[in-house]
């Protein structure tokens, strides 16, 4: 059973430029979250898709966007890259249920990036 | 602001010791708290979760919620160097939703 995962692991990237983060979740899922984490800090919660809408969102600005794809798959897009935009991006997914009661949450391997 | 507070630590204690970690929440509506391992450059991994008030065991790990005094709390048993890692607490905001509040998390380490 695979668990959430995406890509890439690593980025770098100069102030300015735009980077698609991409994830997949767990099998079964069809709920997925997006997460920044900077160093020394808890995981900030980013948005939320799910039936290819975005469903909530946190305090970020709107050059954070997203996509949910048909088969769950999630992509985090952000613009005009900041030095303060370095940071694990971590995606979350969980499942059908979780509609209306609160499930558990299973992360992926993260993306570290870096904004030079 | 609902907040998830947590002491950065770093909390040492001899291998084979009692590990206490420690949360507090600032919403009273809040209903579940959720514990993540996460080691150094990795994804945080869930530890314990935890609904009612009281104690809630799993092997060497017991989670305890106090929802008076809003106060939760995972205690390791046994603690071993491998437990050493970073220990986020994480309460869903505005209860029926999976946006998780996380705590900046609690240093652990384990001397041998």
């Amino acid at each position: 059973d695979a668990g959430v995962t995406q890509s890439p692991t690593h980025l770098i990237k100069t102030r300015g430029q735009q980077v698609t983060l991409r994830c997949s979740p767990k099998s079964g899922h069809d709920t997925v979250s997006w997460y920044q984490q900077a160093l020394g800090q808890g995981p900030q919660f980013i948005f939320q898709y799910y039936e290819e809408e975005e469903r909530q969102r946190g305090n970020f600005p709107d050059r954070f966007s997203g996509h949910q794809f048909p088969n769950y798959s999630s992509e985090l897009n952000v613009n005009a890259l900041l030095l303060g935009d370095s940071a694990l991006y971590l995606c979350a997914s969980s499942p059908l249920r979780s509609r209306t009661s609160t499930d558990t949450q299973y992360f992926g391997p993260g993306t570290r990036l870096t904004v030079l | 602001q609902k907040e998830v507070e947590q002491n950065s630590g770093p909390l040492s204690v001899p291998e084979g010791a009692i590990a206490s970690l420690n949360c507090t929440y600032s919403d009273r509506g809040s209903q579940s708290f959720f514990w993540y391992r996460q080691y150094s450059g990795k994804s945080p991994e869930l530890i314990m979760s935890i609904y009612s008030n009281g104690d809630k065991e799993d092997g060497r790990f017991t989670a305890q919620l106090n929802k008076a005094s809003q106060y939760v709390s995972l205690l390791i048993r046994d603690s071993q160097p491998s437990d050493s890692a970073t220990y986020l607490c994480a309460s869903p905001y505005g209860g029926a939703t999976n946006k998780l509040i996380f705590g900046t998390g609690t240093l652990l380490a384990v001397q041998p």
